[in-house]
């Protein structure tokens, strides 16, 4: 299993570019999720799936669109690039087993954007 | 609103003795709790989790962390520090109740282990 992968590993933008960072598991996960993280504020919550057809927002949500037309692939798309958005990205997957298996986050290896 | 605190931006601990990073939550229903570990320039990756059952709960690399109801807290502990622990290190809760409920991370703790 190649588990989460993201691409591309790194991106400079020009404010006001538009850009999809592609998320893609191999794992039959029917949770999925985008983080930025920045230094001193952990990791925060962009969208959210919880299965093919269904996203929603997370704390972060304004100027980043989703969609999720496959249980695989998830990817985030920047619809006007912003000096704010200048950041890492990462993209996890998870699922809820039963008998207390599983719940935790699998991440991919991250994106690093610039946007000048 | 569920909510991570992590007091301390860094923890020194010398190698070979005993480290904690401290985490308290804040959730309405009872907690799905996570710690991660992230190195530089890599991705988060899972170390243990609370979900149900014993309160003390044991991870990879010799890491365990204790649940605690009352204090709501869920400190990473591990009895004898290497400098290959050197890392950052998030907590993250989620709440148990209502199926998929969106998690929270803290803002991470750097573990410094001096040689």
């Amino acid at each position: 299993n190649a588990g989460v992968t993201q691409t591309p590993k790194f991106q400079v933008l020009k404010t006001g570019q538009s850009m999809t960072l592609q998320c893609a598991q191999d794992m039959n996960h029917e949770y999925m999720s985008w983080y930025r993280q920045d230094p001193g504020m952990g990791l925060r919550l962009i969208h959210y799936s919880v299965g093919a057809g269904i996203t929603d927002q997370g704390e972060v949500p304004n100027g980043y669109n989703v969609s999720r037309s496959t249980t695989e692939d998830f990817p985030l798309r920047l619809l006007s690039a912003a000096p704010s958005q200048t950041s890492v990205y990462f993209c996890a997957s998870s699922y809820d087993g039963t008998s207390g298996g599983h719940y935790e986050q699998y991440f991919g290896p991250g994106t690093r954007l610039t946007v000048t | 609103a569920q909510s991570v605190a992590q007091p301390e931006d860094q923890v020194n601990v010398a190698e070979g003795n005993p480290l904690t990073v401290k985490c308290t939550y804040s959730v309405s229903g009872n907690p799905y709790l996570f710690w991660y570990v992230q190195y530089p320039n890599r991705g988060l990756q899972f170390l243990l989790k609370y979900i149900t059952g014993d309160n003390l709960v044991k991870g990879s690399y010799g890491f365990e962390a204790e649940f605690n109801k009352s204090q709501t807290s869920f400190h990473l502990k591990k009895p004898s520090a290497l400098v290959s622990d050197s890392a950052l290190y998030f907590c993250a809760v989620r709440d148990s109740s209502g199926g998929y409920q969106k998690v929270t991370f803290g803002t991470g703790t750097k573990l410094q282990v001096i040689p």
